[in-house]
């Protein structure tokens, strides 16, 4: 079955920055394009970035993180990465990646980011 | 970006009884040629992270419990929970593939009543 396990989460300074992995099992990775989704303490969830299968090439972001996240993928190692910039107290939430089949079939547990002083 | 409304935000409901939780899309999520929704069921229960329940509107995944069932087209949408169970509090979430901007409903709380 497929596992996903996030890692990378911490307290950061608003400026600051992150990266954020996904070590996944259980499956062909390179074969399925990834997502990363976020959920803010006590709110619902909000999509952020998705990386299409194999080589990566496409990449697709939400308006609110759109020049400051990276997402990337290293098929060698079935790990999904998501590189965070210019980190603001609003990205403070648990980050899920999860596996996109069109729809999000396989999620990991999560990785808390916050970001404060 | 489309907009996914969900109603009521609250819900309670005795155990036995039916659970119907709607949600409505700001543009048709229909594709269609082929008729498809491009719309999904997300189950979260405290602490965990979200489960798929429903896909293309009305296919169950794997493994769900047949009291769950979705139906609607083009921006109407409905997940029923036909016999509510103490283990589908939860909160319900409805979310949208036809964009490359995917979205979420804002969530629909379940309790017992």
């Amino acid at each position: 079955e497929a596992q996903l396990l996030e890692s990378g989460g911490d307290l950061v300074q608003p400026g600051g920055s992150l990266r954020l992995s996904c070590a996944a099992s259980g499956f062909t990775f390179s074969s399925y394009a990834m997502t990363w989704v976020r959920q803010a303490p006590g709110k619902g969830l909000e999509w952020v970035s998705g990386i299409i299968s194999g080589g990566g090439a496409n990449t697709y972001y939400a308006d609110s993180v759109k020049g400051r996240f990276t997402i990337s993928r290293d098929n060698s190692q079935n790990i999904l990465y998501l590189q965070m910039n210019s980190l603001r107290a609003e990205d403070t939430a648990v980050y899920y990646c999860a596996r996109d089949a069109k729809v999000f079939d396989y999620w990991g547990q999560g990785t808390l980011v916050t970001v404060s002083s | 970006d489309i907009v996914m409304t969900q109603s009521p935000d609250s819900l309670a409901v005795s155990l036995g009884e039916r659970a119907t939780i709607n949600c409505k899309s700001s543009q048709s999520v229909s594709y269609s040629p082929s008729t498809k929704n491009y719309l999904a069921w997300y189950q979260q229960k405290p602490g965990q992270p979200p489960k798929l329940l429903i896909y293309w509107a009305s296919a169950r995944e794997s493994g769900v419990p047949d009291r769950f069932s979705g139906s609607g087209s083009g921006t109407d949408f409905t997940l029923t929970i036909s016999s509510l169970q103490a283990e589908d509090v939860a909160v319900y979430y409805c979310q949208q593939y036809y964009s490359t901007s995917i979205t979420f409903g804002q969530g629909t709380r379940l309790e017992i009543k």
